[in-house]
């Protein structure tokens, strides 16, 4: 009965290191969505994911991020070389059918802070 | 670019009290979601309402879509603590991504 799983919950990196945020959806769920959040702020999308496939990265930086959702495991959003800007909670959101239109199961979040 | 906006941005009040809180855009939205967010927690969704008018109850929050489903509009009837979050409004029109309001931040005071 597990939602959705996202790990780490907290992550420290240092300038120039690289980022990895893990995310396994909801059972049964194939569509994955990324957003970042800044304190005071609402979600912002960054890519939406299928099994193997980037369906809209249009959110993500073209520099330094990436994301993937391979056949086997979980979602990942990386993040190399970050900057103190990167700082954010990121979420991953997931779903049964494609953008539902009846809303998206979220996960707690990994908050990144970059020093 | 579709755009949400949520107001007011603040709300604090005492236990029992009733309150409104909104949601509006120039856009026209197929779908439209209100989720709560508690501090260190992901946003849960608590309601989707997709036709014109619509308006939907949850316990003591009372949910609604505006007729030309741009606006909608959340009701809490006698706040309790546990009411206290962020409340998130999204929207989406058929093949588009989720777009999420900032935010009303309720604080409910015992």
């Amino acid at each position: 009965n597990a939602g959705v799983m996202q790990n780490p919950r907290h992550l420290v990196r240092r300038r120039g290191q690289e980022a990895r945020l893990r995310c396994s959806p909801m059972k049964g769920h194939s569509h994955v969505y990324w957003y970042r959040q800044l304190p005071e702020e609402g979600l912002k999308f960054m890519v939406y994911l299928q099994k193997e496939n980037i369906i809209d990265e249009s959110g993500m930086p073209k520099e330094r991020f990436s994301a993937e959702f391979p056949k086997e495991g979980p979602s990942i959003l990386r993040i190399q070389q970050v900057v103190r800007g990167d700082s954010a909670a990121y979420f991953c959101a997931s779903s049964p059918l494609d953008r539902s239109t009846y809303g998206y199961t979220f996960g707690s979040g990994t908050r990144l802070t970059v020093v | 670019t579709q755009l949400l906006e949520q107001s007011p941005q603040f709300l604090s009040i005492q236990e029992g009290e009733n309150l409104t809180v909104y949601c509006n855009s120039s856009s026209v939205f197929s779908s439209l979601q209100w989720y709560r967010q508690e501090p260190g927690e992901g946003p849960v969704l608590l309601v989707t309402v997709v036709t014109g008018g619509e308006v939907k109850k949850l316990k003591r929050l009372t949910f609604q879509f505006g007729d030309a489903r741009k606006d909608s509009s959340l009701h809490i009837t006698a706040a309790q603590p546990g009411d206290t979050g962020l409340y998130l409004c999204a929207g989406n029109n058929y093949g588009q991504n989720f777009v999420f309001g900032p935010g009303t931040r309720l604080s409910v005071l015992p």
